[in-house]
């Protein structure tokens, strides 16, 4: 099973809901990323956890608030986004994070979110 | 800031040509650099992880190679086929774990 799931597949929210987004993966991974991906442009790494614990913040605004309930879950809680939040937001997974392995980066589908 | 670059930004060929295009990443505190293909409306799908200068990686009509010390990586496709259109992306992965991405190079191949 090489497979990163992300839910839900698309979202729509208000500038004053609060939602999250949520990703598993079962391959025993202990690194779990969040990437940011707008329209024809790479991703944008969001967050990194390793081993549950947050390592890399990319200067992420406040209204993006991470969580790593265990090794299998990450979630994404979102507050008072701007319509330009709007994107594609991908979770991903790999063996490890950090040193010198190879470490292959396992992507989930991503999740679409529009904020009106 | 790393400046990961790929090129050519995108590339329409026929089917049954052949094609490469580049990845061109710093020479200095290199782990590994990788290859995603990624498809519209799906994930990115790992295609090479490669960790020492001059490796050569092959998956069925796709290689790649691995120059550590000019800081450049090829990826080449041999014989094009319409399903091999997707765009390629490298990731280029210095100390501290952190991947960055390259642009991307959209590959069209025209029946």
């Amino acid at each position: 099973d090489t497979e990163v799931t992300q839910t839900p597949k698309h979202l729509v929210m208000g500038m004053t809901n609060k939602k999250s987004l949520k990703c598993e993966q079962h391959m025993g991974h202990r690194a779990m990323y969040w990437y940011k991906q707008k329209a024809k442009k790479p991703p944008e790494l969001m967050f990194v956890y390793s081993y549950e614990k947050l390592s890399i913040n990319e200067s992420v605004p406040s209204r993006f608030s991470p969580e790593c309930p265990n090794s299998s879950l990450l979630n994404l809680h979102l507050h008072a986004l701007q319509p330009e939040d709007s994107a594609l937001y991908l979770c991903a997974s790999s063996q490890g994070f950090g040193g010198s392995s190879g470490n292959t980066i396992y992507f989930g589908e991503g999740s679409w979110l529009t904020v009106v | 800031i790393l400046n990961v670059e790929q090129s050519p930004q995108s590339l329409h060929v026929q089917e049954g040509d052949s094609t490469n295009f580049t990845c061109s990443f710093p020479s200095s505190n290199f782990y590994a650099l990788h290859w995603y293909r990624w498809e519209t409306a799906k994930s990115p799908e790992a295609l090479f992880v490669m960790t020492l200068n001059g490796d050569e990686k092959k998956k069925g009509r796709i290689s790649a190679t691995l120059n550590t010390k000019e800081g450049y990586s090829y990826l080449y496709i041999k014989g094009s086929q319409p399903e091999d259109s997707a765009t390629y992306l490298c990731a280029f992965r210095a100390d501290a774990g952190k991947s960055t991405f390259g642009d991307g190079t959209t590959l069209t191949v025209k029946p």
